[in-house]
């Protein structure tokens, strides 16, 4: 079946510091990569995707790669904000109803 | 245009006793999903119902059933609430699968505690 494991958490930096969080995956077929964001109190926001081979999902800054080849999804940011502070999941989509598979999630706190 | 939304948004149960979560939709989407988040495992999907008057079992099932009441609303129920429904339930919908990769847009979530 289908999974994502990310990196263990929670990881914490400080403001203008390089983010990487790492996210690996398991699936048949030619998946859609998913990254999500979960603010303090709220529900999970799209942050960005990729839906084939080495295409880049980016948005506020982010940005992830879809590596087939490593069966990688990688989100990156060159400098954080505390603004940032959230947990981040990876998530896959099959071909079977839009079903996500999500990674455990990541926190992530940006010190000033 | 509300997107998502949950009632309640806390909720405290004794063992054994029933509720309902409701959940709706503005976006005139076909599909829908209930997940179940905790700690340490990210969110796990319970039911999903892929578009009006159909449901089906997700990964994590068992104390639940769901209703697809029409396009807009899907509900959660617990029958006989146990500890170890104690989560915070998530819904989403989603337009139906795309070739493009659909977005599922979430809900706030529900926080339940079962004593």
């Amino acid at each position: 079946g289908n999974s994502v494991t990310q990196m263990e958490g929670p990881v914490t930096l400080s403001e203008e510091a390089f983010l990487t969080i790492n996210c690996t995956y398991t699936a048949t077929g030619y998946p859609s990569l998913f990254w999500y964001v979960q603010y303090p109190g709220e529900g999970l926001q799209l942050l960005l995707k990729a839906t084939k081979a080495d295409d880049k999902g980016s948005n506020k800054g982010f940005e992830a790669t879809y590596r087939k080849e490593t069966t990688s999804f990688h989100l990156e940011k060159g400098s954080v904000q505390v603004s940032d502070s959230a947990v981040y999941f990876c998530a896959l989509r099959g071909r079977s109803y839009g079903k996500l598979t999500f990674g455990q999630g990541t926190i992530l706190t940006v010190h000033p | 245009n509300a997107g998502v939304t949950q009632t309640p948004k806390f909720q405290v149960l004794k063992t054994g006793q029933s509720m309902t979560l409701q959940c709706a939709q503005d976006m005139n989407h076909n599909s829908m999903y209930w997940y179940r988040q905790d700690p340490g495992m990210g969110l796990r999907l319970i039911y999903y119902s892929a578009s009006e008057g159909t449901t089906d079992k997700g990964e994590v099932p068992n104390g639940y059933n769901v209703s697809r009441l029409n396009k807009r609303e899907f509900s959660l129920r617990l029958e006989s609430a146990a500890p170890s429904q104690t989560s915070v339930y998530f819904c989403a919908s989603s337009e139906a699968l795309l070739a493009g990769g659909g977005e599922q847009y979430f809900g706030p979530g529900t926080r339940l505690t079962v004593t």
